[in-house]
C-alpha cells in the first residue's frame, strides 16, 4: 500500500480536461514539495511537474500542478491520445522518497 | 544534456548480490545528486536511495540493511548493490538524477529529473 493515495484510473474524451488527485499527510505532502511523473507504456517515467506547480523545459502548459494542505492535483487540459499513460505523484516523508500508487489515464 | 544508461546482469540468483551501474554522459557526476528507483512488473515506483555529490547517502529504510550506492568519479558512473536478493526484488531498476534543493537553495525539493531507460532484473534460480 502506497503512502500517497491516487485513484487507480481516470478517463476523459480527447480535448477535455482531467484532474488526478494525490492525497497524503502532514508528514509528506503537507511539508514537502510534490512532483508528478508521466510514464508512457513501456518507457521510463518523465518529470512533468516539480515544486508543486513548475514545469520543466519542454513540458506543455496543458499540464499543471497544484497543492493544498495535504493533497496535490495534476491537471491536464486539451487531452490527446498521446497523453494515455500512468501518472505518479511523488514527495518526501521524513527523508524517505515516496510515490503514489499511480493513476492510469485513458483517453476515450 | 545529461543522459543515463543502466547496465548489469538481467538475471540474479536468490541470496546473491544484485549489482547495477549507471553511466552518466553529458555532465559531470560530481555536480548532481544520483538516485535509484525500481518498479516491480505491473506495479508502482519504489525509491531505493540516493547519493549526493559529496558522497552522503540516504536509503529506503525497508532496504537499508541490503543496499549500497556508490560513485566512481573516474568513470563518471554510480552503482547500486543489493544483497541477499529474493524474488521480491525482481523489478525494472532505474537510475535518475535528483534535484536536491529548490531555487532558494534552502528547502529540499527532491524531484527526479532525468531517468535512464531502465533495466529489468529477474531474481530466479
Amino acid at each position: 500500500q502506497s503512502v500517497l493515495t491516487q485513484p487507480p484510473s481516470v478517463s476523459a474524451a480527447p480535448g477535455q480536461k482531467v484532474t488526478i488527485s494525490c492525497s497524503g499527510s502532514s508528514s509528506n505532502i503537507g511539508n514537502n514539495y510534490v512532483s508528478w511523473y508521466q510514464q508512457l507504456p513501456g518507457t521510463a517515467p518523465k518529470l512533468l511537474i516539480y515544486e508543486n506547480n513548475k514545469r520543466p523545459s519542454g513540458i506543455p502548459d496543458r499540464f499543471s500542478g497544484s497543492k493544498s494542505g495535504t493533497s496535490a492535483t495534476l491537471g491536464i487540459t486539451g487531452l490527446q491520445t498521446g497523453d494515455e499513460a500512468d501518472y505518479y505523484c511523488g514527495t518526501w516523508d521524513s527523508s524517505l522518497g515516496v510515490f503514489g500508487g499511480g493513476t492510469k489515464l485513458t483517453v476515450l | 544534456q545529461v543522459q543515463l544508461q543502466e547496465s548489469g546482469p538481467g538475471l540474479v540468483k536468490p541470496s546473491e548480490t544484485l549489482s547495477l551501474t549507471c553511466t552518466v554522459s553529458g555532465g559531470s557526476i560530481s555536480s548532481y545528486y544520483w538516485s535509484w528507483i525500481r518498479q516491480p512488473p505491473g506495479k508502482g515506483l519504489e525509491w531505493i536511495g540516493y547519493i549526493s555529490y559529496s558522497g552522503i547517502t540516504n536509503y529506503n529504510p525497508s532496504l537499508k540493511s541490503r543496499v549500497t550506492i556508490s560513485v566512481d568519479t573516474s568513470k563518471n558512473q554510480f552503482s547500486l548493490k543489493l544483497s541477499s536478493v529474493t524474488a521480491a526484488d525482481t523489478a525494472v531498476y532505474y537510475c535518475a538524477t535528483l534535484i536536491p534543493f529548490d531555487s532558494s537553495g534552502y528547502y529540499w525539493l527532491g524531484a527526479f529529473d532525468i531517468w535512464g531507460q531502465g533495466t529489468m532484473v529477474t531474481v530466479s534460480s
